[in-house]
């Protein structure tokens, strides 16, 4: 079984503030997905990652893909009220088949 | 709205009792995946149709099963439920039932009273 540990599960930091949060497995990955939920809502994907050490950006949100891709980390500058919710990492390994989810990272950004 | 349409959002419903489920996917996705999640487990995998046909199976219980219709919508039938099976399940669709990403429906939460 695939297994994905995201760091912190829980974070509460104030509107202004820069944070990273982290996905990590001792699997190999063939591509990465970052996904956002709020409460009462599915998962929103936000990015997908395929190649070793691969950097995104979206907006204030940067992503990237472990060298040997078996991680990844997603890094917020500046956070929003907005940016509260549940980040939740998936990683696939191609094909028809399962996907693994991470736990997820449950973040609070107070004004 | 994400496309991906789940019913009914919320269910309560006794101990042993039968519920479905429904699911359509987002327009042009061929694949359905199912997902439950819980608030110590995070998203589990169920599983996934593709097309009409079973693709893969996750940690899904044997009181459980699923179907993919011919016009795409699929259903996840839980039987015998227990009170551990209060939980939310989604519903995802993706265009060809590779990782490139799924979309989401809002979930049907179930208390199991």
């Amino acid at each position: 079984t695939q297994l994905l540990e995201q760091s912190p599960q829980f974070l509460s930091i104030q509107e202004g503030e820069n944070l990273t949060v982290y996905c990590n497995s001792s699997s190999v990955f063939s591509s990465l997905q970052w996904y956002r939920q709020e409460p009462g809502e599915g998962p929103v994907l936000l990015v997908t990652v395929v190649t070793g050490g691969e950097v995104k950006k979206l907006k204030r949100l940067t992503f990237q893909f472990g060298d040997a891709r078996k991680d990844s980390s997603l890094h917020i500058t500046a956070a929003q009220t907005g940016d509260t919710g549940l980040y939740l990492c998936a990683g696939g390994s191609g094909g028809y088949q399962k996907v693994t989810f991470g736990i997820g990272t449950k973040l609070q950004v107070i004004p | 709205d994400s496309g991906v349409t789940q019913t009914p959002k919320h269910l309560i419903t006794a101990t042993g009792q039968r519920v479905t489920l429904r699911c359509s996917p987002r327009s042009g996705d061929l694949s359905v995946y199912w997902y439950q999640q819980s608030l110590d487990q995070g998203l589990q995998f169920l599983i996934q149709y593709y097309n009409g046909e079973e693709r893969a199976k996750g940690n899904i219980l044997e009181r459980f099963s699923a179907q993919q219709f011919p016009d795409l919508h699929s259903e996840l039938n839980l039987s015998s439920l227990e009170l551990g099976d209060s939980a939310l399940y989604f519903c995802a669709s993706s265009p060809t039932g590779l990782f490139f990403g799924y979309t989401f429906g809002s979930g049907t939460r179930l208390t199991v009273v």
